[in-house]
């Protein structure tokens, strides 16, 4: 059972390109998580999805973000007009159930750098 | 609002002397709390959990006790190894909700 797929491992953007970062979740599972992790620091929660539907995006930022989780296919999280400040490493987890109660498997992450 | 703390790092240790990280959290009602380590260009990995106080998550050695009057989860081993060097992330949890709240990170280094 392959785990959490990310790709791509590296992205590198200039500032106003658009990025795109894909996660695959383990094979049944049906809730996606995704996180940013800023240089020099934790984890910090962005979206939760579940198949074609968001549950929480409090973490979100209000602008030029986005994300979804298809009925096919893999959790897409979208940057618009890349700034500096987006440069991080972006994990995705998933996990059977809601976290509480099962693991959440991450993904090793994109690192997305934008010059 | 829910937020957790741990020691500020780097730690760093000889192999098999006694390892403990500190966490403590702020949150109301009775969250899951969980201990995540990251290896060098790698995603986290659940080391260990409790889901209610007094619990006792275990895993490799590692262990860390859910203590409500302190508000506290720290992770401890007994001899830790050069293989034990990573990133370890405490983190809180609650039911009905996928986030996970994480501290900032503990660095540990273990020299032979």
């Amino acid at each position: 059972n392959a785990g959490v797929m990310q790709n791509p491992r590296h992205l590198v953007r200039r500032r106003g390109q658009e990025a795109r970062l894909r996660c695959s979740p383990m094979k049944g599972h049906s809730h996606v998580y995704w996180y940013r992790q800023l240089p020099e620091e934790g984890l910090k929660f962005m979206v939760y999805l579940q198949k074609e539907n968001i549950i929480d995006e409090s973490g979100m930022p209000k602008e030029r973000f986005s994300a979804e989780f298809p009925k096919e296919g893999p959790s897409i999280l979208r940057i618009q007009q890349v700034v500096r400040g987006d440069s991080a490493a972006y994990f995705c987890a998933s996990s059977r159930e809601e976290v509480r109660n099962t693991e959440a498997f991450f993904g090793q992450g994109t690192r997305l750098t934008v010059v | 609002g829910d937020s957790v703390t741990q020691m500020e790092g780097p730690v760093t240790l000889s192999e098999e002397a006694f390892l403990t990280i500190n966490c403590t959290y702020t949150a109301t009602g009775y969250p899951s709390l969980f201990w995540y380590v990251q290896y060098p260009g790698e995603g986290l990995q659940l080391l260990l959990k409790a889901t209610k106080a007094d619990d006792k998550g275990s895993n490799k050695g590692f262990e860390a006790t859910y203590r409500k009057e302190t508000t506290s989860f720290h992770l401890e081993k007994g001899s830790v190894q050069v293989s034990d060097s990573a990133v370890y992330f405490c983190a809180l949890g609650r039911s009905n909700t996928g986030k996970l709240i994480f501290g900032q990170g503990t660095t540990l280094q273990v020299k032979p």
